[in-house]
């Protein structure tokens, strides 16, 4: 199976900053990697997915970057609701595996 | 708008057995992929099963921690797919979600508000 292994674990961030989440396959996946988003309480949503397009409705100071083993989800000036989880994963066949998720609080 | 709604879940001893069942509404059923993921504080976000289309003979693929235990099946009259637990073990708790395919790959475009499973005597 494909491990996915994501970085940081957590991270703490002002509102107006820039932060990098990072995701790793233990193989090539290409570019068939999607980033989720889950806030307290709430099942996740889909932010971007194949590697670097964003899903409808998500705000474009969200970006996706990678292919191969390496991939970072970035988030521009960073805004209150983007406090939460973030998660990764591949869908480039099954078993589907998601990286562990970061953890963005508010500093 | 696209919705699915989870049911079914509860509390169940060990090596009992489940049924949960997604009603979807909002697209044509028929025409995507669905699949059920859960979550826990041990293991995060797994993948549980997949159940492709008709066309595809309703192809089925399992985790393999579930595999054996579990049957995805579905009813696309009905809009609906369920996830059959047999079985079940500790390890199986947590909150299932029911998801739907995107339109240009396997990412999981939607997801249900989750039904929690909770295994325990």
């Amino acid at each position: 199976d494909i491990q996915m292994t994501q970085s940081p674990a957590s991270l703490s961030a002002s509102v107006g900053e820039t932060v990098t989440i990072t995701c790793r396959a233990s193989e090539n996946i290409y570019s068939y990697l999607a980033w989720y988003q889950q806030k307290q309480g709430k099942s996740p949503q889909l932010l971007v997915y194949n590697a670097k397009t964003l899903a409808e409705g998500v705000p474009s100071r969200f970006s996706g970057s990678g292919s191969g083993t390496q991939f970072s989800l970035k988030i521009n000036s960073l805004q209150p609701e983007d406090f939460g989880s973030y998660y990764c994963q591949h869908h480039y066949g099954t078993p589907y595996t998601f990286g562990g998720g970061t953890k963005l609080e508010i500093k | 708008e696209v919705k699915l709604e989870e049911s079914g879940g509860g509390l169940v001893q060990p090596g009992g057995s489940m049924k949960l069942s997604c009603v979807a509404s909002g697209f044509t059923f028929s025409n995507y992929w669905m699949n059920w993921v859960r979550q826990s504080p041990e293991k995060g976000l797994e993948w549980v099963a997949e159940i492709r289309l008709k066309s595809n003979n309703y192809a089925t693929h399992y985790a393999e921690s579930v595999k054996g235990r579990f049957t995805i099946s579905r009813d696309d009259s009905k809009s609906s797919v369920y996830l059959q637990m047999n079985n079940l073990r500790a390890e199986d708790t947590g909150i299932y979600y029911c998801t739907r395919k995107g339109d240009y790959g396997n990412y999981l475009a939607y997801w249900g508000q989750g039904t929690l499973v909770t295994v325990s005597a």
